[in-house]
């Protein structure tokens, strides 16, 4: 049981440039969740899907989009990379509403 | 007004003693209160939860609430140095969110 699983670990991307960030878990959950921790200001929600085949908007979406692939998986796309994307990225899943989350290890972007 | 706020510290307390992190939220329709721990470049980890007013022990770990005061604490009895990490408050409105506070850094001296 591996709980929260996702990749990369690290990523560094030059301005412009695209790419996806992978989740998955194994847990069963109904809800899942993007969070982006910056230096001083806490974790912040970027998207979360509450159920298979919904997504809403969090606190911080704008230059992202999602994709609930599958009940286990959660993408986390960044079309157009800046320099202030520059964050570690986390992924949570939960039962559901207001339960308890689960984290996964984080990914590391450094966007130049 | 931040959601949620916490003292961002560092809070240093002598091994052995109890550490007492304090956290404050504005929306009175919160439901759910959480910390979670966070060792530093890991990721976050649930602690505890709790939902009504009062007292809630697990261990050496206790979560206090008082919802007409709009705060939650934790405490840390019996503080180790294992126990150093930075501890994040978390508050659910009973929809699909949480809202953090910046966390407070906890430091045990040997």
């Amino acid at each position: 049981n591996a709980g929260v699983t996702q990749t990369p670990k690290f990523q560094v991307l030059k301005t412009g440039q695209s790419m996806t960030l992978q989740c998955a878990q194994d847990m069963n959950h109904n809800s899942m969740y993007w969070y982006r921790q910056d230096p001083g200001m806490g974790l912040r929600l970027i998207y979360y899907s509450a159920s298979e085949g919904t997504t809403d908007k969090g606190e911080v979406p704008n230059g992202y989009n999602v994709s609930r692939l599958n009940k286990r998986e959660f993408s986390l796309r960044l079309e157009s990379a800046a320099p202030s994307q520059t964050s570690v990225y986390f992924c949570a899943s939960g039962p559901s509403g207001p339960d308890t989350q689960y984290f996964g290890p984080g990914t590391r972007l450094t966007v130049l | 007004q931040k959601e949620v706020e916490q003292n961002s510290g560092p809070l240093s307390v002598p091994e052995g003693a109890i550490a007492s992190l304090n956290c404050t939220y504005s929306d009175r329709g919160s439901q759910s209160f959480f910390w979670y721990r966070q060792y530093s470049g890991k990721s976050p980890e649930l602690i505890m939860f709790i939902y009504s007013n009062g007292d809630k022990e697990d261990g050496r770990f206790t979560a206090q609430l008082n919802k007409a005061s709009q705060y939650v604490s934790l405490l840390i009895r019996d503080s180790q140095p294992s126990d150093s990490a930075t501890y994040l408050c978390a508050v659910n409105r009973n929809d699909y969110k949480l809202s953090f506070g910046a966390g407070t850094t906890v430091t045990v001296r040997a």
